[in-house]
């Protein structure tokens, strides 16, 4: 069966730190991998997709970036954080078309910056 | 702007009532809705609906999309204190490339 795996669980940082969350998938290949932040209160915003290794797509711009060097690994990345970048960080994946196909979410990674 | 919008923000009701929850959208392109559950972390998915009219049926959960109109609801019956979650929906819609976008969920409290 297919899990998705985040960490860290829960990340206070600086502002002005920087930042790797991690995003792995066991048990499906090639799979879509997507994204999000939840700010409190707030909806999910969808942050980067990639359908493949070093294919991502960005839909907010900001002074985030992600990266996929392996076929299931998604890395969300900052050089500095901001304050506003607080959230609740869920990373997500599917299999074939992405925009037809049901996503399964990670536990999320819960990121506060002071 | 391409928008949804869910609708309550949030509500409490007893055990066993039911309960409808709204959500609307405005996109170029629509290709299809999705409903997804929210309690402690990550959302779980509920339904998808492409087509209108149609509905689609989990227990006591249910959904219909109306393409015309431009919305969707979920329905929950004879709610459980286990139905407390906060409710998104979220719409697939572009051209070439598609995009998703979520609303800003409904926040159900079932108390016993």
């Amino acid at each position: 069966s297919q899990t998705i795996h985040q960490w860290p669980a829960t990340l206070v940082q600086p502002v002005g730190s920087p930042l790797s969350l991690e995003c792995t998938v066991e048990g499906t290949s090639n799979p879509n991998l997507y994204w999000y932040r939840q700010a409190a209160g707030r909806g999910l915003q969808l942050l980067f997709y990639s359908i493949g290794i070093d294919q991502i797509s960005s839909e907010v711009p900001q002074n985030l970036s992600a990266s996929r060097p392996q076929d299931r690994q998604f890395i969300l990345s900052s050089k500095k954080l901001l304050l506003s970048d607080s959230g609740f960080y869920l990373c997500a994946w599917s299999v074939g078309q992405p925009a037809y196909n049901e996503q399964f979410f990670g536990p999320g990674t819960r990121l506060t910056v002071l | 702007e391409d928008k949804v919008v869910q609708s309550p923000l949030s509500l409490v009701v007893h055990e066993g009532d039911t309960v409808t929850l709204n959500c609307s959208y405005e996109v170029t392109n629509f290709r299809s809705l999705l409903w997804y559950k929210q309690e402690k972390k990550a959302p779980t998915f509920l339904f998808m609906l492409t087509s209108s009219g149609i509905e689609k049926k989990s227990g006591r959960l249910s959904s219909i999309l109306d393409k015309k109109e431009l919305f969707s609801i979920l329905n929950i019956t004879a709610t459980q204190t286990g139905d407390s979650a906060i409710y998104l929906c979220a719409v697939v819609y572009g051209g070439a490339t598609n995009k998703l976008i979520f609303g800003t969920g409904t926040l159900l409290a079932v108390q016993p």
